[in-house]
């Protein structure tokens, strides 16, 4: 069976710090793995994914991720954060049939002035 | 371009009772995903239609039910609602069975 951790529920960053948010999964195969941000009373929108080539992968709103084999791990990274990223983020994997993501518990984004 | 429209954006309904969520998708895309997500975790996924067939379903009781139409818009049944149904019901669409998902952005169900 698939699953995802997220292990740090709430996050707290200044303003133009660097963020990293920790994504570990448990797959079978090779894994599909997507992060998703979600802001309040909304759905989710996709941040980035991976599935197969470059273990850097980039998205959008300046964030990338790294694809690590040997620690199961998909962390998401950020150089400088906005006060507008303050939001969930979750960490998602996809079987290979393409047609079932799951989803680790999130990790709420605060961002400080 | 319209994006994943669902209806109703929010519904109260009471203990016992059958409730229908709606979802459209988007535009070009002919499978539509559904998914819960209780207050502070992450979404589950319910099941998927594709070809207006259920082809994928999680660890989800009967009570659950859908429908996909030959338009391609789908329909979320839940039966003799219990208090733990309340969450919000995410409708995902993609062109087939990949992961080019747009999300919608919910309907909140609230049971009382």
């Amino acid at each position: 069976a698939q699953s995802v951790t997220q292990p740090d529920i709430h996050i707290t960053v200044s303003e133009g710090a660097s963020l990293e948010l920790r994504c570990n999964y448990s797959y079978g195969a090779t894994p599909y793995l997507f992060w998703y941000v979600q802001s309040p009373g909304q759905g989710l929108q996709l941040l980035l994914k991976y599935f197969s080539g470059d273990t850097l992968v980039q998205g959008i709103k300046g964030f990338e991720a790294e694809f690590k084999r040997s620690q199961s791990s998909f962390n998401l990274r950020k150089p400088s954060v906005h006060w507008s990223d303050a939001a969930e983020y979750f960490c998602a994997v996809g079987n290979n049939a393409g047609n079932m993501l799951t989803f680790g518990g999130g990790t709420r984004l605060m961002v400080k002035p | 371009d319209a994006g994943v429209t669902q209806s109703p954006t929010h519904l109260i309904k009471t203990r016992g009772q059958q409730v229908t969520l709606r979802c459209s998708p988007k535009s070009g895309h002919d499978t539509v995903s559904w998914y819960q997500q209780a207050l502070g975790q992450g979404p589950q996924f319910i099941f998927q239609y594709y070809e207006e067939e259920e082809r994928q379903r999680g660890n989800f009781p009967d009570r659950f039910s859908g429908h996909q139409f030959p338009n391609y818009s789908s329909e979320l049944n839940v039966n003799a609602l219990l208090l733990g149904d309340s969450a919000l019901y995410l409708c995902a669409s993609s062109p087939g069975q990949t992961y080019g998902y747009t999300f919608g952005s919910g309907t909140r169900l609230t049971v009382v």
